[in-house]
């Protein structure tokens, strides 16, 4: 079946503003989580849903991030006034259930690049 | 503070040189330990998980163990290959993210 799939592979935009990065987990898959791994770092987490809410939103840096998932399905991260230090990759990644050892399935990434 | 650090950073080896790959992690209450594989531009691959100290698992030329401190991933003659990025995290109890580790970069050459 198919895998997480993120869209777009790649972003360029200026310092200042808005980007929407879109995350389609595994169907049938209740939790998404967002990471952002840069550049010789291992993924950091940022938010993790559970269905529709947001159950964990710790990792997000600041309010310039946020991130929604109206339907239980697919989630939007979306970053306001973007600054430079905000390039990175970021990964998506899904689990069937929310329990505490599941395994998470990682998208290809969204790879940003803030100028 | 809970800290999951690799080494080494960098592994070169030569095609058939078997080596391990460490994660040693100062958590408090691990539910999980994951190893995952990362080729460049892509996304991590899950590769195994480990629950309890003591327990082992295999994946063709990988084999993972788990302490109550330390995970090894061994690779046994190694090909090309298995040039990639590996990364472990962990999982905690209570908490569904996972922290990683930077990773350890293996280049295998022919």
């Amino acid at each position: 079946g198919a895998g997480v799939s993120q869209t777009p592979s790649n972003k360029v935009t200026e310092k200042g503003k808005y980007v929407e990065l879109r995350c389609d987990p595994i169907s049938g898959h209740t939790a998404l989580y967002w990471y952002r791994q840069s550049l010789g770092q291992g993924p950091e987490f940022l938010i993790y849903f559970q269905g529709t809410g947001a159950a964990d939103d710790s990792g997000l840096p600041n309010d310039r991030f946020f991130a929604v998932r109206p339907e239980g399905s697919v989630s939007t991260l979306k970053i306001q006034r973007t600054e430079r230090g905000d390039s990175a990759v970021y990964l998506c990644a899904s689990s069937a259930n929310s329990g505490s050892g599941e395994t998470q399935y990682f998208g290809p990434g969204t790879r940003l690049l803030v100028l | 503070e809970d800290q999951v650090t690799q080494s080494p950073e960098a592994l070169r080896l030569q095609e058939g040189e078997s080596s391990s790959l460490n994660c040693s992690y100062t958590v408090s209450g691990l539910r999980g330990l994951f190893w995952y594989r990362q080729d460049p531009g892509k996304g991590p691959e899950f590769l195994f998980t480990l629950y309890s100290a003591g327990e082992e698992k295999e994946k063709e030329r990988l084999k993972a163990t788990l302490t109550k401190k330390e995970s090894f991933l061994h690779i046994t003659a190694p090909k090309p290959e298995d040039s990639a990025t590996y990364l472990c995290a962990v999982q905690l109890y209570n908490n569904n993210d996972m922290r990683f580790g930077a990773g350890t970069r293996l280049t295998v050459k022919p």
